[in-house]
Order: C-alpha cells, then sequence, then structure tokens
C-alpha cells in the first residue's frame, strides 16, 4: 500500500524567508506524485507534479520540488515566501495504472503554512 | 474556479438522515473522485466513477452509495447519516485517460453537519 508523510503539521516562516515543506512517501511501484494547496473554504489547487520526467519539478507560484528515489522524499519549497502563500499544503502519491486504486489520490495529513509580515 | 460544482454549500441534517450530494465535472472530463475531509481522518478517497461506470473504491462506508450518470455529473448518496459523518465532502474530476498521471480539479466542497 502506498503512504505519505508529511513532517510538520504546521509551519512559520517570515516574508522573503525560504520556505520548506516535507514530503516522504512509502511505494512499492514507482510513484507519481503531487503537491495540492488548500485555501481557507476552497477546494484543492495542484501546485506541481511529478510523472517521472524531470526529478525538479517546477510549478506554479513559485513553488518547486525535487524527487528524490534513495530519499524518498518530494519536498515542497520556495525560495521567498509571501504573505498570499500562506494555506494548508497536501502532498499526495497515485498509483500506477491496474489494480483496485486506479487514479486514488493517497493524501498526507496536510501542513499548514503561515507567512509572518 | 477549478471547473467543478458542486451543490448543496453547506449540509445541516440529523442523525439518521439521508443526503444527496451533487458534482458537476468539468466540461469533457469523464473521471469523477468523490474524497471526505475530517480532522481526524484528513483526505480520504471514497470512489471513483469513470464514464458512468465505478472504477475504483476506498474506505467508503456501506452506508455511502454514489452513481455517475449519463450527462457525467455525479451523485453521492448518505445514508443513516451518523455524528461522524460529518466533514467536507469533495468531488474532483480529470480527463480520464490516464488516471494516475492526470491532475485532478476539485470543487469547493459541500459541508455536511450532522447533529
Amino acid at each position: 500500500a502506498q503512504s505519505v508523510t508529511q513532517l510538520g503539521s504546521h509551519v512559520s516562516v517570515s516574508e522573503g524567508a525560504l520556505v520548506l515543506l516535507r514530503c516522504n512517501y512509502s511505494s512499492s511501484v514507482p510513484p507519481y506524485l503531487f503537491w495540492y494547496v488548500q485555501y481557507p473554504n476552497q477546494g484543492l489547487q495542484l501546485l506541481l507534479k511529478y510523472t517521472s520526467a524531470a526529478t525538479l519539478v517546477k510549478g506554479i507560484n513559485g513553488f518547486e520540488a525535487e524527487f528524490k528515489k534513495s530519499e524518498t522524499s518530494f519536498h515542497l519549497t520556495k525560495p521567498s515566501a509571501h504573505m498570499s502563500d500562506a494555506a494548508e499544503y497536501f502532498c499526495a502519491v497515485s498509483q500506477n495504472a491496474g489494480g483496485t486504486s486506479y487514479g486514488k489520490l493517497t493524501f498526507g495529513q496536510g501542513t499548514i503554512l503561515t507567512v509572518h509580515p | 474556479d477549478s471547473g467543478v460544482t458542486q451543490t448543496p454549500k453547506h449540509l445541516i441534517t440529523a442523525t439518521g438522515q439521508r443526503v444527496t450530494l451533487r458534482c458537476s465535472p468539468r466540461s469533457g472530463d469523464l473521471s469523477v473522485y468523490w474524497y471526505q475531509q475530517s480532522l481526524d481522518q484528513g483526505l480520504q478517497f471514497l470512489i471513483q466513477y469513470y464514464n458512468g461506470e465505478e472504477r475504483a473504491k476506498g474506505n467508503i462506508l456501506e452506508r455511502f452509495s454514489a452513481q455517475q450518470f449519463p450527462d457525467l455529473h455525479s451523485e453521492l448518496n448518505l445514508s443513516s447519516l451518523e455524528l461522524g459523518d460529518s466533514a467536507l465532502y469533495f468531488c474532483a474530476s480529470s480527463a480520464g485517460h490516464a488516471p494516475s498521471t492526470d491532475t485532478q480539479y476539485f470543487g469547493p466542497g459541500t459541508r455536511l453537519t450532522v447533529l
């Protein structure tokens, strides 16, 4: 079974500081990995996804993530935090086609990012 | 705006009742997914439909059922409601041609409160 662990349920940074949100996965097959963002009272929005092409993936709003197979990690980073980045971030893994979990996303517990002025 | 619509936005009901949540996918998307988000369980996959047929099932209770209609909208039916069913229910849609890598577009959710 696949699983995702997000280290740190809350992360607080100052505006302009580096954002680092950690995600580790467990999968018996090559995974497809996603980062979603959820703003208050809204649905989830895709930030970026890794689908076995380039290991460094660039997303929207200046975010990027690097797939590291040796570390089973897919950490999300942004060089300079903005107040508008305050939200909850979810890492998710999708199983390869086949089986009973076709297309299912398994989410981590989420990390709430707070940005201080 | 993701293009996925969900109705109603809020639903308040009593234990033992039955409710229906509705989802309209983005134009052209064939796959619909239902997820439940609660404080204790986090985001959990419930069920997936593709072009009217059930494709995958997660930890969906027997009291819950879903279907996807010929016009591709989907409904999630929750019956014999319990306090623990209070949660945010999301619908997501994707093109459906490559389920594992397709982007899933999420609707704004239906917040269900069971009293």
